[in-house]
């Protein structure tokens, strides 16, 4: 099965902070590389779906790019605010299996 | 507003029951997946579904089934709910197989007792 990693587990910053995280998945057979945003008590959330290597996306604080030959992703939050506090969460696709495989989730807490 | 609607957000079962845990999207995809989500483990799939009554088993098939006899409706079942299976449970569904964005329901929390 793939194995799909994240780091930290957890992150803790000042509002106004910026902070980057970090997927890494098996070069091998990669397709696609999605991250999405997790907050308490709501349905996760697509951020990006990526599949060049390469690429990369931004939606408005948040930016995340992708290198599919050494198999990492990065995710950016420029000056964290309160409300970027969510679980966020990578999952990457390998064209054998057809599947998505997700990580185990950066949690991050932003203290006002 | 795009939506997936999951039936329950919270049931208790006992052990032996047998629980349908029900997922409805408007968007009319084709793809149609259950997780579950256990802490330090990430987000697991349990079985998809790429048309109407066709179904393929994820990586932790065991112990469930599923149904998707319309397009618009996919159900997990639980045929003996066992207390290993204490767990959230989502539901997504997708225009596009693993290029397309999931697009996911609220999730069931299901505690067996």
């Amino acid at each position: 099965i793939l194995n799909v990693e994240q780091s930290p587990q957890s992150l803790h910053v000042q509002e106004g902070d910026s902070t980057n995280f970090t997927c890494s998945f098996p070069s091998s057979n990669f397709y696609a590389l999605h991250w999405y945003r997790w907050e308490t008590a709501k349905s996760p959330e697509a951020l990006f779906v990526m599949t060049l290597n390469g690429d990369e996306k931004k939606k408005g604080r948040i930016s995340a790019t992708l290198n599919t030959k050494e198999g990492y992703s990065y995710l950016y939050i420029k000056g964290s605010q309160p409300e970027d506090s969510a679980t966020y969460l990578c999952a990457c696709g390998s064209s054998n299996t057809g599947k998505l495989i997700f990580g185990q989730g950066t949690t991050l807490q932003v203290k006002p | 507003d795009v939506k997936v609607t999951q039936s329950s957000r919270y049931l208790v079962k006992r052990t032996g029951e047998k629980v349908f845990l029900e997922c409805v999207q408007d968007m009319d995809h084709e793809n149609m997946f259950w997780y579950r989500q256990d802490p330090g483990l990430g987000l697991r799939l349990i079985y998809f579904s790429y048309d109407v009554k066709m179904k393929e088993k994820g990586d932790i098939p065991e112990g469930y089934s599923v149904s998707r006899e319309k397009k618009e409706r996919f159900s997990l079942i639980l045929e003996s709910a066992s207390t290993n299976q204490t767990s959230m449970y989502l539901c997504a569904s997708s225009l596009s197989g693993i290029t397309g964005e999931l697009f996911f329901g609220e999730g069931s929390r299901l505690t067996v007792l």
